[in-house]
């Protein structure tokens, strides 16, 4: 099992370009979600998905789509990149969204110039 | 609502030093806990959790026990190697919500 995916490891954007991080989890899992971690800010939820079909907005959502593909996918899109975007993103994954421990992709180092 | 609150860091020790790293949490009815840790580079991995109140949780000579009375987790280790600086994280997930972490704490171990 890889457990949880993600690409790219690292990506330089620049201001205005849009790109999007995608993630995948083989523990037939049903919630997936995303974060960034800013140096010194702990984890900041972006968004989450608590089961195929349904995404629903975390701590900071603005700036940010996403995408529940199917239930093993789960992408990020960033539209128009802001270097207060730089940091680093993770995906991850639990079997249910409540009482449930959630696994996690190696991240996404991600700068914005 | 939930919420977790953990000591500040950076928390620096010299190896074979004793550490206690305090998680003290808010939460409706009886929630999960657990201890999450982060490697340089890496992505947060579960080191230990307790699901009921008296619980204790270990793994890689690491322990926490679940004090309802205290609404505590306190991370301990016996005597602590440079292999365990890193950075932790303690985590809540209660049965009507999703999981809730900690800001983190730093830890480094001197040689």
């Amino acid at each position: 099992n890889a457990g949880v995916t993600q690409t790219p490891k690292f990506q330089v954007l620049k201001t205005g370009q849009s790109m999007t991080l995608q993630c995948a989890q083989d523990m037939n899992h049903n919630s997936m979600y995303w974060y960034r971690q800013d140096p010194g800010m702990g984890l900041r939820l972006i968004y989450y998905s608590a089961s195929e079909g349904t995404t629903d907005k975390g701590e900071v959502p603005n700036g940010y789509n996403v995408s529940r593909l199917n239930k093993r996918e789960f992408s990020l899109r960033l539209e128009s990149a802001a270097p207060s975007q730089t940091s680093v993103y993770f995906c991850a994954s639990s079997e249910q969204l409540a009482s449930s421990e959630q696994f996690f992709g190696p991240g996404t180092r991600l700068t914005v110039l | 609502g939930n919420s977790v609150t953990q000591m500040e860091g950076p928390v620096t020790l010299s190896e074979e030093a004793f550490l206690t790293i305090n998680c003290t949490y808010t939460a409706t009815g009886y929630p999960s806990l657990f201890w999450y840790v982060q490697y340089p580079g890496e992505g947060l991995q579960l080191l230990l959790k307790a699901t009921k109140a008296d619980d204790k949780g270990s793994n890689k000579g690491f322990e926490a026990t679940y004090r309802k009375e205290t609404t505590s987790f306190h991370l301990e280790k016996g005597s602590v190697q440079v292999s365990d600086s890193a950075v932790y994280f303690c985590a809540l997930s209660n049965r009507d919500d999703k999981i809730i972490f900690g800001k983190g704490t730093r830890l480094h171990i001197l040689p």
